[in-house]
């Protein structure tokens, strides 16, 4: 089992531009929520996908988007970035029905916004 | 504003001895709590967790204290190992997973 994997590991872009990221959930997991991660903070929550929909949605600006395909897989979008968006962004999944202390967690992807 | 707080960037601890990582929180609506350990180059890994209807949950070598009248809870490590060196992560929740927050952790360093 390969566990909860993110591409790419690292990006680097400049402001004004656009990103997508990509995360595998772990399998027989139907849940995916993604963290932002800024330097020297805790993760902070973005949104949870379930049933290709958004579920929940932390304090972010409707630049921050994403999808959830139908094989459970998720992107994050972020439009017009700015040099704050810079961060570590973590996808976490979780199986059908559980609560958030069975998220599992992947790597993250390193975003530089230059 | 944190709703999480951790207020010690970081902790060195001789190994054997106990590692007292403490966590404050604000909302009073938070109704579970857990830690979660993280290594460079990794996401982070859940660890223990707490409800609000408990004071103590026990695992291993991991306890976890709960004071809700002072919104305060720790993580107890006893015996500490030098694998346990890891940033370490508290975070709480609303009743059904709503308002998942962390705070910004706290690094602890087990020194042989």
């Amino acid at each position: 089992d390969a566990g909860v994997t993110q591409s790419p590991t690292h990006l680097i872009k400049t402001r004004g531009q656009q990103v997508t990221l990509r995360c595998s959930p772990k399998s027989g997991h139907d849940t995916v929520s993604w963290y932002q991660q800024a330097l020297g903070q805790g993760p902070q929550f973005i949104f949870q996908y379930y049933e290709e929909e958004e579920r929940q949605r932390g304090n972010f600006p409707d630049r921050f988007s994403g999808h959830q395909f139908p094989n459970y897989s998720s992107e994050l979008n972020v439009n017009a970035l700015l040099l704050g968006d810079s961060a570590l962004y973590l996808c976490a999944s979780q199986p059908p029905g559980s609560a958030y202390n069975e998220q599992f967690f992947g790597p993250g992807t390193r975003l530089t916004v230059l | 504003d944190q709703q999480v707080k951790q207020n010690s960037p970081s902790l060195s601890v001789q190994e054997g001895r106990i590692s007292i990582l403490n966590c404050d929180y604000t909302n009073s609506m938070f109704d579970y709590f857990l830690w979660y350990k993280k290594y460079p180059a990794e996401g982070p890994t859940f660890l223990i967790s707490i409800s609000s209807i408990k004071d103590k949950n026990e695992d291993g070598r991991f306890t976890v204290f709960l004071n809700k009248s002072a919104k305060h809870l720790s993580l107890h490590i006893v015996p500490s190992q030098p694998g346990d060196s890891a940033v370490y992560f508290c975070a709480a929740s609303g009743n059904y997973g709503q308002n998942f927050v962390f705070g910004p952790g706290t690094r602890l360093s087990v020194l042989p």
